[in-house]
C-alpha cells in the first residue's frame, strides 16, 4: 500500500500570502489530521477530518482552516500568513474506526514552508 | 495543552550499547500513548500504541513500558545500532481531547556511533 503522501514538499511564501497544502492518505483511511511543527516545539495539532467534516480542532487561530473531499484527501489552508507560520507541517491518516477506539496515525514526510 | 516531556533531549552511544529514554504525560484522562520514530528526511514511524497500565510492548530490539499511575512511559533499546540513529517522539493521547488529537513530546534524538 502507498503511503501518505503530501504536496508539495517545500514551499516559499511571503508574509500576506496564503497557501494550501494537499495529503492524500493511505487507501482505505478515513481520517486525516494535521500537525505543526516550529523549531524547538513538538508537533501541534491543527485539525482532524472525518468523512469531510472537521471532527477536532487544535487551539490554532482561524486563519488555519482545512477540509476534506469525499475520497479522503484532504488541505489544509492558511490565509494572510505570519512570519511565524514558517514550520514543517504533517499530515497523518488513520482507518476512523470510530472516536471511542485508539488508532495508530501514519504520517506524510511534511511540507516544508518558509514565510519571508 | 497538556504537557508531554521527553528526557534526555539527546543522546549520544556507542553502537552495542543499550540505552532508554522517558516520556512524561499527565496521569489523568489517559487514553494511549503513542511512540514514533522519526529519521531525519522521512516520515515519522509508528513503534507502539500502549494503552494498558504495566502494559509492555516490544518490537525487535525496541521495547517500551507503560505506568499510567504516575505518567511515565520508558523506551528503550538493546544493542544500539548506527540504524537506529533517529529522534524518538512520544504522544499522550487524552479522553479529554478527542479522536486523533495526539499531544507530542519535543522528542529525544538518539546518535549511535559506529
Amino acid at each position: 500500500k502507498a503511503g501518505v503522501t503530501q504536496t508539495p514538499r517545500y514551499l516559499i511564501k511571503t508574509r500576506g500570502q496564503q497557501v494550501t497544502l494537499s495529503c492524500s492518505p493511505i487507501s482505505g483511511h478515513r481520517s486525516v489530521s494535521w500537525y505543526q511543527q516550529t523549531p524547538g516545539q513538538g508537533l501541534q495539532f491543527l485539525f482532524e477530518y472525518f468523512s469531510e467534516t472537521q471532527r477536532n480542532k487544535g487551539n490554532f487561530p482561524g486563519r488555519f482552516s482545512g477540509r476534506q473531499f469525499s475520497n479522503s484527501r484532504s488541505e489544509m489552508n492558511v490565509s494572510t500568513l505570519e512570519l511565524g507560520d514558517s514550520a514543517l507541517y504533517l499530515c497523518a491518516s488513520s482507518l476512523g474506526q470510530g472516536e471511542s477506539l485508539v488508532e495508530t496515525q501514519y504520517f506524510g514526510p511534511g511540507t516544508r514552508l518558509l514565510v519571508l | 495543552i497538556l504537557n508531554v516531556e521527553q528526557s534526555p533531549q539527546s543522546l549520544h552511544v556507542q553502537e552495542g550499547d543499550s540505552t532508554n529514554f522517558t516520556c512524561s504525560f499527565p496521569s489523568s484522562n489517559f487514553y494511549a500513548l503513542h511512540w514514533y520514530r522519526w529519521e531525519t528526511a522521512k516520515s515519522p514511524e509508528a513503534l507502539f500504541v500502549m494503552t494498558l497500565n504495566g502494559d509492555e510492548k516490544k518490537k525487535g530490539r525496541i521495547s517500551a513500558t507503560l505506568n499510567t499511575k504516575e505518567g511515565y512511559s520508558y523506551l528503550y533499546i538493546k544493542g544500539s545500532q548506527p540504524e537506529d540513529s533517529a529522534t524518538y517522539l512520544c504522544a499522550f493521547d487524552s479522553y479529554q481531547t478527542g479522536a486523533n488529537n495526539l499531544f507530542f513530546g519535543t522528542g529525544t534524538r538518539l546518535t549511535v556511533i559506529p
